[in-house]
C-alpha cells in the first residue's frame, strides 16, 4: 500500500542549530515529493518539490530536501534553525500518473529553543 | 493576491447536527480540493473539484457528506449527521492548472469542527 512514514512526531532544537526531517515513502514508482509547513492557525504552505532531476531540492525560508532512491526518503534540512521555524511540517507524495491525489505523511511538529 | 479563504474558522455542534463549510478559491484556480485532517494525522483527500465538476470523490462519506462547487468559483462542504470522528479541521486548497502533476495547491487557513 501507498504510505508515506515521518517517523518523528516531536522534535526540538536550540536556535541557530541545524535540523534534519525525516520522511520515507513507500510507493510503486518514484512519485512526486513535497514538504508542507503549517503554522499554528495557517494553512499550509509549500516550502519544496521534487518532480525530477537534481536530487537536492533548493526550497523557500532556508529549506532545501535530498531525494534518495535507493532510501526512498525525501528529508528536509535547514543549516541554522531560527524560532520562528517552529511549526509542523508534513511530508507529502503524489503519483506521477493516474488520479492526481496527495498522500501526507502524520507531521512532524517543531520546538525551537531560544 | 488574496489566498484561499475559508470560513467559520471555528464551529462546534452536537453529533446529529448539521454544518456548512465555505471555501472561496484564488482566482483564477480551476481546482479546488478538500481535505480533513483528524488531530495528529495528516491531511486526506475527502474530493477533489476541476471547475465545477467533480474529479475525485473516492474518500468522501458519501452517506453523510456532501460538496458542491456551483459556478466554477467557491464550493460549499456539508456534514449531515455529524459523528464525534468528523471532529477535524477542514483544509481546503486550490490550483491553477487543473490536472497538472507540477502544480502547486494552495491552502486555506482551515476549519476547525468540533462535534460533542
Amino acid at each position: 500500500a501507498q504510505s508515506v512514514t515521518q517517523p518523528d512526531i516531536h522534535i526540538t532544537v536550540s536556535e541557530g542549530a541545524s535540523l534534519e526531517l525525516r520522511c520515507n515513502y513507500s510507493y510503486g514508482a518514484t512519485p512526486y515529493l513535497f514538504w508542507y509547513v503549517q503554522s499554528p492557525g495557517q494553512g499550509l504552505q509549500l516550502l519544496l518539490k521534487y518532480f525530477s532531476g537534481d536530487t537536492l531540492v533548493q526550497g523557500i525560508k532556508g529549506f532545501e530536501a535530498e531525494f534518495k532512491r535507493s532510501q526512498s526518503s525525501f528529508n528536509l534540512r535547514k543549516p541554522s534553525v531560527h524560532w520562528s521555524d517552529a511549526a509542523e511540517y508534513f511530508c507529502a507524495v503524489a503519483p506521477r500518473s493516474g488520479t492526481y491525489k496527495y498522500i501526507f505523511g502524520t507531521g512532524t511538529r517543531l520546538k525551537v529553543l531560544a | 493576491e488574496a489566498g484561499v479563504a475559508q470560513s467559520p474558522r471555528y464551529k462546534i455542534i452536537e453529533k446529529r447536527q448539521s454544518v456548512a463549510f465555505w471555501c472561496n478559491p484564488i482566482s483564477g484556480h480551476a481546482t479546488l480540493y478538500w481535505y480533513q485532517q483528524i488531530l495528529g494525522q495528516g491531511p486526506k483527500l475527502l474530493i477533489q473539484f476541476q471547475n465545477n465538476g467533480v474529479v475525485d470523490d473516492s474518500q468522501l462519506p458519501k452517506d453523510r457528506f456532501s460538496a458542491e462547487r456551483l459556478k466554477g468559483v467557491d464550493s460549499t462542504l456539508k456534514i449531515q449527521p455529524a459523528k464525534l470522528e468528523d471532529s477535524a479541521v477542514y483544509l481546503c486548497a486550490s490550483s491553477l492548472v487543473a490536472g497538472v502533476y507540477t502544480d502547486t495547491q494552495y491552502f486555506g487557513p482551515g476549519t476547525r469542527l468540533t462535534v460533542l
